[in-house]
């Protein structure tokens, strides 16, 4: 069936560095993407959203970016600090809402000092 | 996470043993959602209720039930408990167009 997944499990980057997490997704009905930050012991905390009809959206030292014709999603933090370490998951959800999202797998952002 | 609150946050049950993991929102939200979350895996929609009294199954609602008893409160329930149900679940609430709200979460082990 069709899901959302994320290209690797870990990511290891200098502090201070900029950081990019990458996801694709299958599903072309999906017009509405959330990143999530989660870390140890809490629940997901929501970071940016994208809906379909825009390529980009930024946010404080975060970026999304996505790009429907190869179904690709992006997370771009810039100037990587220590709280940035947690597991990030992008999600999609086909329209309306109501009927919840789909998440990915997730990636460990570590940030090494 | 301000807003969604689960009860209780750990859990320990015996196989067969059955219990409710509560949920409350007060953020007058419509949608309400349980999801578990395994290790190496990512969030897994179990049950959701799109409004006040309507339940629907997500991907993985075998072995569970769900009340949505009023706006506020959406309740999940394992009548007889298998270590396949070792997870943490999560509870969360939507406002569209303003983001998904998760709960800190329940660690249920069963042995």
């Amino acid at each position: 069936g069709e899901s959302v997944g994320l290209h690797l499990p870990t990511l290891s980057v200098q502090e201070g560095d900029n950081s990019i997490i990458n996801c694709a997704y299958s599903n072309s009905a999906s017009d509405y993407f959330i990143w999530y930050k989660q870390e140890s012991g809490k629940g997901p905390q929501f970071i940016i959203d994208i809906r379909s009809n825009m390529d980009k959206r930024q946010g404080q030292r975060v970026t999304v970016l996505l790009n429907k014709t190869v179904k690709h999603l992006s997370l771009q933090i810039a100037a990587t600090q220590p709280g940035d370490s947690a597991v990030y998951f992008c999600a999609e959800n086909m329209g309306g809402g109501a009927d919840g999202l789909t998440f990915g797998k997730g990636t460990h952002l570590i940030i090494q000092p | 996470n301000a807003g969604v609150t689960q009860t209780p946050k750990f859990q320990v049950l015996k196989t067969g043993q059955s219990m409710t993991l509560q949920c409350a929102q007060d953020m007058n939200h419509n949608s309400m959602y349980w999801y578990r979350q395994d290790p190496g895996m990512g969030l897994r929609l179990i049950y959701y209720s799109a409004s006040e009294g309507t339940t629907d199954k997500g991907e993985v609602p075998n072995g569970y039930n769900v009340s949505r008893l009023n706006k506020r409160e959406f309740s999940l329930r394992l009548e007889s408990a298998a270590p396949s149900q070792t997870s943490v679940y999560f509870c969360a609430s939507i406002a569209p167009g303003q983001g998904y709200y998760f709960g800190q979460g329940t660690r249920l082990t069963v042995v």
